[in-house]
């Protein structure tokens, strides 16, 4: 079974500048997806991004980028010139694969942006 | 991009009696679908996960006969509260997945029941 560990419960970061969210996993599956979610105020589940497990590559979304450490099982979200609209919840989240039909969340952090 | 909408936005019922709430996909047709509850401050906790034209299966520890789900359509699934009580107070949050290569859910924006 996938398990999905976010362990910081809150961060704050100031507007313009870099924060990083963290995220480790694990599974036996070698070929995989990885998603972060985005949560804000208004509740609506957003897609940030999405990494590919068999592209060495990190993915990029504008201001968002990640940090893919296959053998380490780590998953990191940076956010980069932060704006006060990235005030939110944001889920580290793991998709089916195999004969696993779930979505596997993260317990989530609360990612606030100060003015 | 894939749509989801879930109606009511909110809803506010007496104890004792029931609501239904109903998730569509808007511009996709979902081969399953799911139903989430959520906590302020916590993560989703799946309940069930319902394909068309078949029974749902919930979770351990989510009751069948409480959380009734019925997937009747590829673009509708309905989640009915029965004689809801003050403790089914929550946000529910309804998902839906087609045929992407990511295995990717497009969420609902979400209900907020409020059992008086």
């Amino acid at each position: 079974a996938q398990t999905v560990t976010q362990s910081q419960p809150e961060m704050s970061v100031q507007e313009a500048e870099t924060v990083t969210l963290s995220c480790t996993y694990d599974t036996s599956e070698s070929n995989y997806y990885l998603f972060w979610y985005k949560q804000p105020p208004s509740r609506q589940m957003i897609l940030v991004i999405r990494q590919e497990a068999y592209k060495q590559q990190n993915a990029t979304e504008n201001r968002f980028s990640v940090n893919f450490q296959k053998a380490a099982k780590s998953f990191s979200l940076k956010i980069s010139d932060s704006q006060l609209g990235d005030t939110a919840m944001y889920f580290c989240a793991f998709p089916p694969t195999g004969a696993n039909s779930k979505l596997t969340f993260g317990k989530g952090i609360t990612l606030s942006v100060r003015p | 991009g894939a749509v989801v909408s879930q109606h009511p936005s909110w809803v506010i019922c007496k104890s004792g009696t029931s609501v239904k709430i109903e998730c569509r996909s808007l511009d996709f047709q979902a081969t399953t679908m799911f139903w989430y509850r959520q906590f302020p401050k916590q993560s989703l906790m799946l309940m069930a996960t319902s394909n068309e034209g078949s029974k749902a299966t919930y979770e351990q520890g989510v009751e069948k006969d409480k959380f009734l789900i019925n997937h009747a359509s590829l673009t509708l699934s309905t989640l009915t509260v029965t004689s809801a009580h003050p403790e089914d107070s929550s946000f529910y949050i309804c998902s839906a997945r087609g045929t992407s290569t990511y295995n990717e859910q497009f969420f609902g924006p979400g209900t907020r029941l409020t059992v008086l």
